[in-house]
């Protein structure tokens, strides 16, 4: 497809298990964001991917998650010892060029479940 | 440290009625202002983009307006309709992130 894909559309996990997201970015976008957005709450950045550059890993709420995009295409978000506050659905962006001067492009998300 | 607040939270209209949606933003340092409407159970879907030279972006119904200096963007819709229905976010690009407001959750009724 020509859109961002995210698997899986919904995970859901025990409490203290790891899980890994998925992004596809489009084809050809250098810059990959992913947020996170919990029940009747605002979008949260987590990390930001351009290019080559080392990340912007700001967004990041603990050292529980971690992320790396690969070959500058797909990226996975890492998150271990699953907590019941993580629960949210976790959002992937993608854009051209320099990011942020350009329209950004979401994927549907994954609804994550910690119980 | 910027932040974007959008007004109202909430608002449901009859529809055919014109419409405008807020957003404020504390720094006028901006790279661009973006409008995404949100769908229960979807994704994010990007509606208008204006970067911070411009001052409006136009896209059938609906038209951005932007202004830098007194830190307010405004999202208009004509002639609502029930499929308009959506929960509208409004993002500044900044310092390498974008900065979300909470949304508006708009609702039009048949």
């Amino acid at each position: 497809g020509a859109g961002v894909s995210q698997s899986p559309s919904n995970k859901v996990t025990e409490k203290g298990k790891d899980v890994e997201l998925r992004c596809d970015p489009i084809s050809g976008h250098t810059a990959l964001y992913w947020y996170r957005q919990s029940l009747g709450q605002g979008l949260e950045f987590l990390i930001y991917f351009q290019g080559n550059s080392a990340p912007d890993k700001s967004g990041l709420p603990s050292d529980r998650f971690s992320a790396e995009r690969t070959g500058g295409s797909v990226s996975t978000l890492t998150i271990q010892r699953t907590q019941q506050e993580d629960s949210a659905v976790y959002l992937c962006a993608s854009s051209l060029g320099s990011g942020l001067n350009t329209e950004a492009f979401f994927g549907q998300g994954t609804r994550l479940t910690v119980v | 440290k910027q932040e974007v607040t959008q007004i109202p939270a909430a608002l449901s209209v009859p529809e055919g009625e014109n419409l405008v949606l807020n957003c404020s933003f504390t720094d006028s340092a901006i790279y661009n202002l973006q409008w995404f409407r949100q769908d229960p159970g979807k994704g994010l879907t990007s509606l208008l983009l204006i970067q911070s030279s411009q001052r409006e972006q136009t896209s059938g119904r609906l038209n951005a307006s932007l202004d830098k200096s007194s830190g307010r963007s405004t999202l208009y819709i004509a002639a609502s309709q029930p499929g308009d229905s959506a929960t509208y976010l409004c993002a500044v690009a900044s310092n390498y992130q974008l900065i979300w407001g909470a949304g508006t959750k708009l609702i039009i009724k048949p």
